[in-house]
């Protein structure tokens, strides 16, 4: 299976912060990255899928980057409802993977 | 709309089994691979396995090989998960998952049910 390690694994900011959180692969695995957001008691949020594209809906302060092993997703201006936990996927084989999240927190 | 429609809370008693149905509306349902993720509380997300629902065929996560079905009827675009032999440390949210892209088996998931919180207790 591939394990794919997030970090850092929390992280704490302020509205306006630019926020990056690394995900990395233990091989490669192309661009077949995605991530999610999840707050509180709710379902997880696909923000961007194959690395780098915006899912609908998505706010363009979201961005992401990378490929092979390598991988950031960037909060550009940090907002109030972004503070929740992120998670990575891989989409490259089965078993799809996720990154054990990082929480971001308000400073 | 795309929505993902899941079955009630349950409580069960180590051993038993339980079945968790998530219910499909606005796309076609036989189109998109479903998956199954569950999160123990506090956790984070762990990937059950995936139904074609177009198929029925199936593929499931090596941790819960001969444990886990996964089922569907097309009739009523509802797919189905079912986990026996229940222990306590199957006590999490189970959520059942689309595949963003037609016909693929693995890829981002982008409609997700609302969860169904599993309670395993004595």
């Amino acid at each position: 299976d591939i394990q794919m390690t997030q970090s850092p694994s929390s992280l704490s900011a302020s509205v306006g912060d630019r926020v990056t959180i690394t995900c990395r692969a233990s091989q490669s695995i192309s661009s077949y990255l995605n991530w999610y957001q999840q707050k509180p008691g709710k379902a997880p949020k696909l923000l961007i899928y194959a690395a780098s594209s915006l899912q609908s809906g998505v706010p363009s302060r979201f961005s992401g980057s990378g490929s092979g092993t390598d991988f950031t997703l960037t909060i550009s201006s940090l907002q109030p409802e972004d503070f929740a936990t992120y998670y990575c996927q891989q989409s490259y084989s089965t078993p799809p993977t996720f990154g054990q999240g990082t929480r971001l927190e308000i400073k | 709309q795309v929505q993902l429609v899941q079955s009630g809370a349950e409580v069960k008693k180590p051993g038993a089994s339980v079945k968790v149905s998530c219910k499909a509306s606005g796309y076609t349902f036989t189109g998109y691979y479903m998956h199954w993720v569950r999160q123990a509380p506090g956790q984070g997300l762990e990937w059950m396995g995936w139904i074609n629902p177009n198929s029925g065929g199936t593929n499931y996560a090596q941790k819960f090989q001969g444990r886990v079905t996964m089922t569907r009827d097309t009739s009523i675009s509802t797919a189905y998960m079912e986990l026996s032999r229940l222990r306590s440390d199957d006590t999490a949210v189970y959520y059942c998952a689309r595949v963003r892209k037609m016909s693929i088996a693995v890829a981002g998931f982008d409609y997700w049910g609302q969860g169904t919180l599993v309670t395993v207790s004595s």
